[in-house]
């Protein structure tokens, strides 16, 4: 069964501290592996990753995808208030199908 | 450029009545997302469209659930009757796969009350 796993499912941290949230994925035909951030409502998109070893990087976030191991982590360094959020990880695969992982809430506390 | 547009943003019914939900994606997406999303878990799909045709719909329950989506542009999903477990938040999100690329983006949801 197509599956895809974050952790840890919650974290609590402070200002300035640096984070590390983990996705893995069981997917038929793999495509991407896309990161979301989750605050009240609607997923806004952070990162598409398609290959392995290449990090992308915005601002303070970055990520990387590992496709032999079948995992991705998303790093935020120095963290703010203001990236308390819910933090969701999807895999794409088949023809445009996409599975979300429950997501990883984050809260740094100032 | 406008977002994705949901109506409701809140909706408060009792069990047995009927609900709808309204979707607009981004002008030019083709791809149209039906999401349903539990307290404490991911977004799980309900049913993707591509242009006007329901392509994945296994997710459905479609003894009470329908969703149409007639000239390929806005949208609506449709409960009823609605049970006490139908209480979630329901996602629309769309995209323009190109060249590989996937990102959907999603509207801001409707929250569903079901007392």
């Amino acid at each position: 069964e197509d599956k895809v796993v974050q952790s840890p499912l919650s974290l609590v941290v402070h200002e300035g501290d640096t984070v590390t949230l983990n996705c893995s994925y069981e997917v038929t035909n793999f495509r991407s592996l896309l990161w979301y951030k989750q605050e009240k409502k609607a997923p806004t998109f952070l990162f598409m990753l398609t290959s392995s070893g290449i990090e992308k990087k915005s601002g303070r976030l970055s990520s990387i995808l590992d496709k032999k191991e079948l995992f991705s982590i998303l790093n935020i360094t120095a963290t703010q208030t203001g990236d308390s959020a819910v933090y969701l990880c999807a895999a794409t695969y088949n023809n445009n199908d996409m599975r979300f992982g429950a997501g990883t809430r984050l809260t740094v506390k100032p | 450029e406008a977002g994705v547009v949901q109506s409701p943003r809140y909706k408060i019914i009792e069990k047995k009545q009927p609900v709808a939900f309204w979707c607009n994606p981004i002008s030019g997406h083709n791809t149209l997302y039906w999401y349903r999303q539990n307290l404490g878990q991911g977004p799980e799909l309900l049913i993707r469209y591509e242009n006007e045709e329901a392509v994945d719909d296994s997710q459905l329950p479609k003894d009470r659930f329908s969703a149409e989506r007639l000239k390929g542009v806005d949208s609506t999903l449709k409960i009823q009757p609605a049970e006490l477990g139908d209480s979630a938040v329901y996602l629309c999100a769309s995209s323009f796969p190109r060249q590989g690329r996937y990102e959907q983006y999603f509207g801001p949801g409707t929250r569903l009350t079901v007392t």
